[in-house]
């Protein structure tokens, strides 16, 4: 299984948008609503942002939203803020108790 | 509230072998499967195996076939992955995470805080 494909690195100054791009196949982020996003501070645990391509769960601010389109998912944030700085990482399930994670995309809050 | 809370830092000499614990709380632990990821000192994160808290089936990342076995304890509602034949390229950071079984997707909604095992002669 090869690990989906992210820009290594995004930037963008506060209150602009932003978005991280998500290449895989048709067997895993082509394949119903199997996209999730993480944001990963260092030092932390990863945290649970956006899970089936576009929801978002509990407590996570709407400024994070999710998308797809054939076999590319899109992480947007928009107004961004100097906390949203930190690595985001796709995640899809690939099918037989298998998940595939993305290369990571630093993005930096200039 | 949902914790997982794993053992602590651990030191290895290569060819040896580790055994990471996660402790799981504030939900029903058969309820949910438990998955293993790894990431290596810059780099990304890397998926290494699942495990069903259920009935124990498990399904490991092709590249670690072989060196890792991830069991559960019911009784103690904890997980475990052992890791063989230690190189120096298994130095990482080891978290567990729930997998939400009854999401499409199974997304990995709580996360273990980590735990850095450095292999080193």
């Amino acid at each position: 299984q090869s690990a989906l494909t992210q820009p290594a690195s995004v930037s963008g100054s506060p209150g602009q948008s932003i978005t991280i791009s998500c290449a895989g196949t048709s067997s895993d982020v082509g394949s119903y609503n199997r996209v999730s996003w993480y944001q990963h501070h260092p030092g932390k645990a990863p945290k649970l942002m956006i899970y089936e391509g576009s929801k978002r769960p509990s407590g996570v601010s709407n400024r994070f939203s999710g998308s797809k389109s054939g076999n590319t998912a899109s992480l947007t944030i928009s107004g961004l803020q100097a906390e949203d700085e930190a690595d985001y990482y796709c995640c899809s399930y690939a099918g037989s108790s298998t998940w595939v994670f993305g290369g990571g995309t630093k993005l930096t809050v200039l | 509230q949902v914790q997982l809370v794993q053992s602590g830092a651990e030191v290895k000499k290569p060819g040896a072998s580790v055994k990471v614990s996660c402790k799981a709380s504030g939900y029903t632990f058969t309820s949910y499967g438990i998955t293993w990821v790894r990431q290596a000192p810059g780099q990304g994160l890397e998926w290494m195996g699942w495990i069903s808290t259920y009935n124990g089936n498990t399904n490991y990342a092709q590249k670690l076939q072989g060196r890792v076995t991830m069991t559960t304890d019911t009784s103690t509602t904890t997980a475990y992955m052992e890791l063989r034949s230690l190189r120096s390229d298994d130095t990482a950071v080891y978290y567990c995470a729930r997998i939400h079984d009854f999401l499409s997707g199974y997304p990995l909604d709580y996360w273990g805080q980590g735990t850095l095992v450095t292999v080193s002669s």
